[in-house]
């Protein structure tokens, strides 16, 4: 069946401007997560969706960073006034994580939308 | 906290030699460990797991990982490497620290392959 698609794949936007990047998971997960992927970090945790739980936003670096998951399926990350350090590849990934059960489902990953502000 | 570590930030190797990349955790518990590959242009794959029972794990595309838990180690393994096998390897841990499963990765090596 089909895999993770993230959309746009490329974007470049000039600094000071909002970006939103899209993340379709796969049919049926019902955990998605967001990572970023830059040359100094390495590869990070932003946040995490549950189902209808409230999202795990810890890993999310400032407050100009949001995302939102709509009917439990597309999640949108949003970057508000980007900066410079925002440049960077965003990965999105899904699994199919039952309630109570262990931690052993595989995330399966998009492409990533690789992200340059100018 | 949890932490891996990939020494090795680049290899060469000859095709059709063996392979070794090494993987060092941090982890209070028995950990669940994960080692991806990630082709230019192209998200993370998932090459084998680790989460219980028989140390050897096999995965896909000829690889096999060992967990040793008095070294922490989790290294990868290929007897004989192809050309195709080029490309960046990360291994990462799971992280049950707040909610879900959240992958807390290495800072990958890259692989190159000499024909």
């Amino acid at each position: 069946g089909a895999g993770v698609s993230q959309s746009p794949s490329n974007k470049v936007t000039e600094k000071g401007k909002d970006v939103e990047l899209r993340c379709d998971p796969i049919s049926g997960h019902t955990a998605l997560y967001w990572y970023r992927q830059s040359l100094g970090q390495g590869l990070e945790f932003l946040i995490y969706f549950q189902g209808n739980s409230a999202p795990d936003k810890s890993g999310l670096p400032s407050d100009r960073f949001s995302a939102e998951r709509t009917g439990g399926s597309v999640s949108t990350l949003t970057i508000q006034r980007t900066q410079q350090e925002d440049s960077a590849v965003y990965l999105c990934a899904s699994s199919l994580e039952l309630a109570g059960g262990p931690p052993t489902d595989t995330q399966y990953f998009g492409p990533g939308t690789r992200l340059t502000v100018l | 906290a949890q932490s891996v570590t990939q020494p090795d930030i680049h290899i060469t190797v000859s095709e059709g030699a063996s392979l070794e990349l090494r993987c060092n955790y941090s982890y209070g518990a028995t950990p669940y460990l994960f080692w991806y590959v990630q082709s230019p242009g192209q998200g993370l794959q998932l090459l084998l797991k680790y989460f219980s029972g028989d140390t050897l794990v096999q995965g896909i595309k000829g690889f096999e990982a060992e967990f040793k838990r008095s070294q922490s180690s989790f290294n990868l393994r290929k007897p004989s490497v192809h050309w195709s096998d080029a490309a960046e390897y990360f291994c990462a841990v799971v992280s049950f620290t707040g909610g879900g499963n959240k992958l807390t990765f290495g800072t990958g090596t890259q692989l190159k392959v000499e024909l």
